[in-house]
């Protein structure tokens, strides 16, 4: 079965430093990788996906998440954040071919202007 | 183009009812997911259906079913409800030629 861990519940920063969420996966087959944040009141929506070639891939509002196979990790990056980013952030995993999403527990971030 | 329509988006219900919520995927996909929100569990996976046929189910009891119909509408009931049936459900849906899914605003259950 597949399983999705998110080592950070609720990180704080201040504006302009710079983010990484930690995401691990564990599945023995081949897996499609998300990212999905959900702003408050907001309905969830897709930050970005990897499903084969170039493991860094660039999504919206200049995050960036990097596939690393051997450490089954997806972490997501930002440069330097913004306060509009305070949101919850899912990194999720489905099986090649299967729609079933399997997210983590979500990483809760809270920017301080 | 319009995106994933739930409804109702806030029911109240009291235990041992039941309770239909409704999700318009967005034109075009066939494949439509369910899952559950809480603050304890997170998003757990209920069921999928594509081309009105559950494809996938997860982890929960009989009290909760799914249908889908031929224009790609899904419900999803849940009968005798318990306390712990209150959170946020929520439907996705995706085409069947890139697997993406797209999330509606979900309907808030509260059972009392």
């Amino acid at each position: 079965a597949q399983s999705v861990s998110q080592h950070n519940h609720h990180v704080i920063l201040s504006e302009a430093a710079s983010l990484e969420l930690g995401c691990n996966y564990s599945y023995g087959g081949t897996v499609n990788l998300f990212w999905y944040v959900q702003y408050p009141g907001q309905h969830l929506q897709l930050l970005l996906k990897y499903f084969s070639g170039d493991p860094l891939v660039k999504g919206i509002k200049g995050f960036e998440a990097e596939f690393i196979k051997s450490k089954f990790s997806f972490n997501l990056r930002k440069p330097s954040v913004q306060w509009s980013d305070t949101a919850e952030y899912f990194c999720a995993v489905n099986a090649l071919g299967n729609e079933k999403l399997t997210f983590g527990t979500g990483t809760r971030l809270t920017i301080i202007p | 183009k319009a995106g994933v329509t739930q409804t109702p988006r806030y029911l109240i219900k009291t235990r041992g009812q039941q309770v239909t919520l409704s999700c318009s995927p967005i034109s075009g996909h066939r494949s439509v997911s369910w899952y559950q929100q809480t603050p304890g569990q997170g998003l757990q996976f209920l069921f999928e259906y594509f081309s009105e046929t559950q494809r996938n189910k997860g982890n929960f009891p009989g009290r909760f079913s799914g249908r889908q119909f031929s224009n790609s509408r899904s419900e999803m009931n849940v009968s005798t409800l318990e306390l712990g049936d209150s959170a946020l459900y929520l439907c996705a849906s995706s085409s069947d030629l890139v697997t993406e899914a797209f999330f509606g605003q979900g309907t808030r259950l509260t059972v009392v």
